[in-house]
């Protein structure tokens, strides 16, 4: 079974550019999330999906930061513009109906912003 | 965000040794999860625990959930080479709340 897959793996850009990160859950899960993960610490929560409604985005940044879930599968995390705080590595993860507490990580995507 | 805290925050090992980490939370949690992360990937789940008391194991790794339900703790035994990376602890409170992780701890053997 493919895990869950993440693209680009690394991404540097300038300050004020626009960045984008897909994810492909596993299959069969519906619940994807994205997370933000800081040096040194874990994974914090941005947004939560269940299928392609947004269930918990109290934690995204609505100004700079936007995510689709078309069709309930693939995903994509945007940032517009990106600062130089946002450099850190964007994680996706998805959990199945049956264990939702079990959540399965993807490789994560490292963003540098200079 | 809220963060659980987690200690050590890293620890230097010979190869072969025991090892045992903790969480610790001031919120009640109904699950209980340890993941380990290597260097430029994901966290990989490891343990999930359910119930207040429960030990579980996978291979050399052992995990409790504490009694009251604001700890769990983590135990590898007979450490190696590839169990060098680092160690989160995960807490979930009830329904599909969002996960709150530890700093993690950062594990190194010695060969």
């Amino acid at each position: 079974e493919a895990g869950v897959v993440q693209s680009p793996r690394y991404k540097i850009i300038e300050k004020k550019q626009p960045v984008a990160f897909w994810c492909n859950p596993i299959s069969g899960h519906n619940t994807l999330y994205w997370y933000l993960q800081n040096l040194g610490q874990g994974p914090e929560l941005l947004i939560r999906y269940e299928n392609e409604e947004a269930v918990d985005d109290s934690q995204l940044p609505k100004d700079r930061f936007s995510a689709e879930r078309l069709k309930g599968v693939d995903s994509t995390l945007k940032i517009q513009p990106a600062e130089l705080g946002d450099s850190a590595v964007y994680l996706c993860a998805s959990s199945s109906p049956t264990r939702w507490n079990q959540q399965f990580f993807g490789p994560g995507t490292r963003l540098t912003v200079l | 965000g809220q963060q659980l805290n987690q200690s050590p925050q890293s620890m230097f090992i010979q190869e072969g040794e025991d090892v045992s980490m903790n969480c610790t939370s001031s919120s009640i949690f109904n699950t209980w999860l340890w993941y380990k992360q290597d260097p430029g990937e994901g966290p990989v789940l490891l343990i999930a625990l359910y119930k207040a008391g429960e030990l579980t194991s996978n291979g050399r790794l052992t995990a409790q959930f504490g009694i009251t339900r604001k700890d769990s703790f983590l135990n590898i035994s007979a450490s190696i080479p590839s169990d060098v990376g680092i160690y989160f602890c995960a807490g979930q409170g009830s329904g599909n709340t969002p996960l709150v992780f530890g700093k993690g701890t950062r594990l190194s053997v010695i060969a």
